[in-house]
């Protein structure tokens, strides 16, 4: 079974630094690319950073770009999302999904359940 | 950036109503088009990409059209698992980024 499960999520102040993780299993991990996906609380989606299949090539949503890095790491199965200089905007849940293929400019399935991270004093 | 629109915001419809939601791109995408269901608490779940290509699993009461700027998705026949929010993707990478549209939400009549 496809699964994808973040963590790391939790409360920071603004200003503050979290990073997350996403586990992937049950698919080739390194055969694709993965985007980060958040969601504030009671509103749409908001695609967040992409990656290809080997980190060679990402992109980055205007409204985090100079404060996020995504990375991955396939000998572990994992994509992270190094979250810098935070604002209360960017709370949400944090999802993230798989690409079709090895870049990451496609549809997203599967989606993991997310991780909620609270920006706030 | 291209901005995505959907309409209507809120839909209430009754089981075994045909529905159909309207996603509109700022600019042409193509058939860079994706469609995704969500309920409450849960991740969304991809329903179509390639603005008409049913993704596996997915009940065939659910089909999607268009291509450029004017995208449709239609529910042939609602059922009362299909009560949620639907969001239109784009994901042209030549837009800087991958929108969303706001969402409609679907809802019992």
């Amino acid at each position: 079974e496809v699964q994808l499960v973040e963590s790391g999520g939790g409360v920071v102040r603004p200003g503050g630094s979290l990073r997350l993780s996403c586990a992937a299993s049950g698919f080739t991990f390194d055969d694709y690319g993965m985007s980060w996906v958040r969601q504030a609380p009671g509103k749409g989606l908001e695609w967040v950073s992409g990656i290809n299949w080997n980190g060679g090539s990402t992109g980055y949503a205007d409204s985090v770009k100079g404060r996020f890095t995504i990375s991955r790491d396939n000998a572990k199965n994992s994509l992270y999302l190094q979250m810098n200089s935070l604002r209360a905007e960017d709370t949400a849940l944090y999802h993230c999904a798989r690409a079709s293929y090895g870049d990451y400019d496609s549809w997203f399935d599967p989606w993991g359940q997310g991780t909620l991270v609270t920006v706030s004093s | 950036d291209i901005q995505m629109t959907q309409s209507p915001s809120t839909l209430s419809a009754s089981v075994g109503d045909r529905v159909t939601i309207t996603c509109r791109a700022s600019q042409s995408i193509s058939s860079w088009l994706a469609w995704y269901q969500q309920k409450p608490g849960k991740a969304p779940k991809l329903l179509i990409y390639k603005a008409s290509s049913l993704e596996s699993g997915v009940p065939s009461r659910f089909s999607g059209s268009g291509s450029g700027t004017e995208f449709t998705l239609t529910i042939s026949s609602l059922q009362p698992d299909d009560f949620a929010t639907y969001y239109c993707q784009q994901y042209n990478s030549y837009s800087g980024g991958f929108t969303f549209g706001p969402g409609t939400k679907v809802d019992i009549k």
